[in-house]
This record gives structure tokens, C-alpha cells and sequence, in this order.
């Protein structure tokens, strides 16, 4: 079954860095975008980035524009989030997730990970 | 502020039916598919809904989504104390080239 572990969260510094990474597995990853979703803590959920399954086509929410970079790598089944110039508005539980269709997908995620906490804290 | 709207609560009696909506535009629910998940409290969202109204593997039939126009709905019947949760519904936006989400509906089962 679909199977995706996110790792690399911690406590930051404003302006700090962070490198989070999903390992994924049970499915055709190089088939599939891969997404990058946040929720701080008691808030909704917001779309953080979308790498495609080409791995050259990336997008990004305008929050985090210019300081996150969203990358995988389908050798090794990874995905991986590039975090610079942290806020403190970025504190969120970080969640990779699996688009619902293949290739050129348009839809919401199907799968999710469980989380890895991030920090941004003086 | 979420992109898609849901109302903040809902409540109902055990073996009642609610119905929650998800309120968009024709960028995103107007023009794409909707999502629902069933979010517990310190948890990843679990998929009950994809492609509008096709239940996920294991979820039981007295969940079912629809969508007319701009707006989705999930309505839960029979309603157990094992529905308490945050339902949160999601589609993709045209113009962010990503998917959206509605802040979610915590509902109570009295």
C-alpha cells in the first residue's frame, strides 16, 4: 500500500533553514506530482508546493515564493523540501502527499504522510 | 482564509443525517473535482471522498458526496459517535496550479 514518511523537522531560527524529506513507497512514483501541504497549529490546511512527476515543472504558494524549494529524486523514491528564510508563520505540521491521479493530475491528494512538525522559534 | 468555505461546526443526534457544504468559485470547485478527508485531532487527513462522489476503499456507504455548480456537499446518515472529527473538503485551483482546501467542519455527534 501507499506508504509516505516524512522526516527533517525540528526547531528553527527566524531566518533559519530546514530540509524536510518524504520517502515514499508503494506506488509508480516517477508516475506522480508529489505535493507539499502544511496545517499550523489549529488552522486549516495550505498547499505549500507541487513538484511533477518530470521533476522540472514545480509550483509554489505564494507564502512561500522565493524561499522554499520543492525537489524529488525517482531513483530513490524521495521527495524533499528546501526551507530558507523561515518565519515564525511558518510553523506548521509539514505533509507530503500523493496527488489522486497520475502524470498531468488537476486533483487533490489521495494519500498522506503523518507529519513532521516544524518549529520556527527566537 | 481558506479558498473553499465550509461551515465551522455541525452537530446531529446519533442516527441522524448532516449535510456539510464546501462553497467555491468556477476556478476551483466549478471546473475540477472535490475531495473530502476526515481529519482527527493530531492526525494526517484520511481520504473518504475523491472525483466528487466516489467513496475511498473501506468507507462505508452512509458517507456520500455530491457537487452542483460552485459548491460540494458531504452528507454523513446514521450518524455514530465515531463521526466526531473535522471534515475538510479540497479541489484544485486553475489559478494557483495547486489543490485548495476549506478551513473544515467539526461536527458533533450530541
Amino acid at each position: 500500500q501507499v506508504q509516505l514518511v516524512e522526516s527533517g523537522g525540528g526547531v528553527a531560527q527566524p531566518g533559519g533553514s530546514l530540509r524536510l524529506s518524504c520517502d515514499v513507497s508503494g506506488f509508480t512514483f516517477r508516475n506522480f506530482g508529489m505535493y507539499w501541504v502544511r496545517q499550523a497549529p489549529g488552522q486549516g490546511l495550505e498547499w505549500v508546493a507541487v513538484v511533477w512527476y518530470d521533476g522540472i515543472r514545480k509550483f509554489y504558494a505564494d507564502s512561500v515564493k522565493g524561499r522554499f524549494t520543492v525537489s524529488r529524486d525517482n531513483d530513490n523514491t524521495k521527495v524533499y523540501l528546501e526551507m530558507k528564510s523561515l518565519r515564525v508563520e511558518d510553523t506548521a505540521v509539514y505533509y507530503c502527499a500523493k496527488p489522486g491521479c497520475s502524470h498531468d493530475c488537476y486533483q487533490p491528494p489521495d494519500s498522506w504522510g503523518q507529519g513532521t512538525l516544524v518549529t520556527v522559534s527566537s | 482564509q481558506s479558498v473553499l468555505t465550509q461551515p465551522p461546526s455541525m452537530s446531529g443526534a446519533p442516527g441522524q443525517e448532516i449535510t456539510i457544504s464546501c462553497s467555491g468559485s468556477s476556478s476551483t470547485i466549478g471546473d475540477n473535482f472535490v475531495y473530502w478527508y476526515k481529519q482527527l485531532p493530531g492526525t494526517a487527513p484520511t481520504l473518504l471522498i475523491y472525483r466528487n462522489n466516489q467513496r475511498a476503499s473501506g468507507v462505508p456507504d452512509r458517507f456520500s458526496g455530491s457537487k452542483s455548480g460552485t459548491s460540494a456537499f458531504l452528507a454523513i446518515s446514521g450518524l455514530r459517535s465515531d463521526d466526531e472529527a473535522d471534515y475538510l473538503c479540497s479541489s484544485w485551483d486553475d489559478k494557483l496550479s495547486g489543490p485548495v482546501f476549506g478551513g473544515g467542519t467539526k461536527v458533533t455527534v450530541l
